[in-house]
């Protein structure tokens, strides 16, 4: 069974950085892209970033680049997510996702981020 | 960027009745191979987003034959047919063509 799990959500404060972790199983890890997608409160899905298999390639909108970095260990089935220069804008709801090329086929439950002085 | 507008349903659906959701990309999601880049989503209420349709068309695996995709390169449409209880939720349209991916405002079903 594939399953993703979201860990390092919480309260930071504006400007401060958090790095997010998604452990992954029930599938080979180093055959898929993998993905960060995020939902702020009651809004609605917004695309994070975009990480190739063997980690050489990742893309991002512009409202992240240059803040986030997306990373992997396919040793230890792990996706990560740096996220530095926070913004109340990012306070969300963040998503690890399976990416076979053309969709993202499993989500995991999500961790919180919120970012407030 | 590619620009994802959805339209809204005609809220409660009776149940059993058929539902049809709309979505418009800003630019045609047909790729040179063939094959029309837009998914659909569906997030049952405090759940994660679950893929149901993906190249427009392809029921993804373990998804009800209830649910169907069509379109054309700009205009989509799923089709939710004999609406159930475990239909409820936001149906979110996304496309792949290109980065950034974006994905539509979202359509909220409610059951009658």
């Amino acid at each position: 069974e594939v399953q993703l799990v979201e860990s390092g959500g919480g309260l930071v404060q504006p400007g401060r950085s958090l790095k997010l972790s998604c452990a992954a199983s029930g599938f080979t890890f180093s055959n898929y892209y993998m993905a960060w997608v995020r939902q702020a409160p009651k809004k609605g899905l917004e695309w994070v970033a975009t990480i190739s298999t063997s980690g050489s390639r990742t893309y991002y909108p512009d409202s992240v680049k240059g803040r986030f970095t997306i990373s992997r260990d396919n040793a230890k089935s792990s996706l990560y997510l740096q996220m530095n220069s926070l913004k109340s804008e990012d306070t969300a709801t963040y998503y690890c996702a399976r990416q076979p090329y053309w969709y993202f086929d499993f989500w995991g439950p999500g961790t919180m981020v919120t970012v407030s002085s | 960027d590619i620009v994802m507008t959805q339209g809204a349903l005609p809220n409660p659906v009776p149940s059993g009745e058929s539902a049809s959701i709309t979505c418009q990309s800003s630019k045609s999601l047909l790729h040179s191979n063939g094959k029309t880049y837009l998914n659909w989503y569906l997030q049952r209420p405090g759940q994660s987003p679950q893929l149901l349709i993906y190249w427009m068309s392809t029921r993804a695996s373990g998804v009800s034959d209830r649910f169907s995709g069509s379109g054309s390169g700009t205009d989509f449409t799923l089709k939710i047919s004999s609406v159930e209880a475990e239909d409820v939720g936001v149906y979110y349209c996304q496309q792949f063509l290109e980065y950034p991916y974006t994905f539509g405002a979202g359509t909220k079903l409610e059951l009658k």
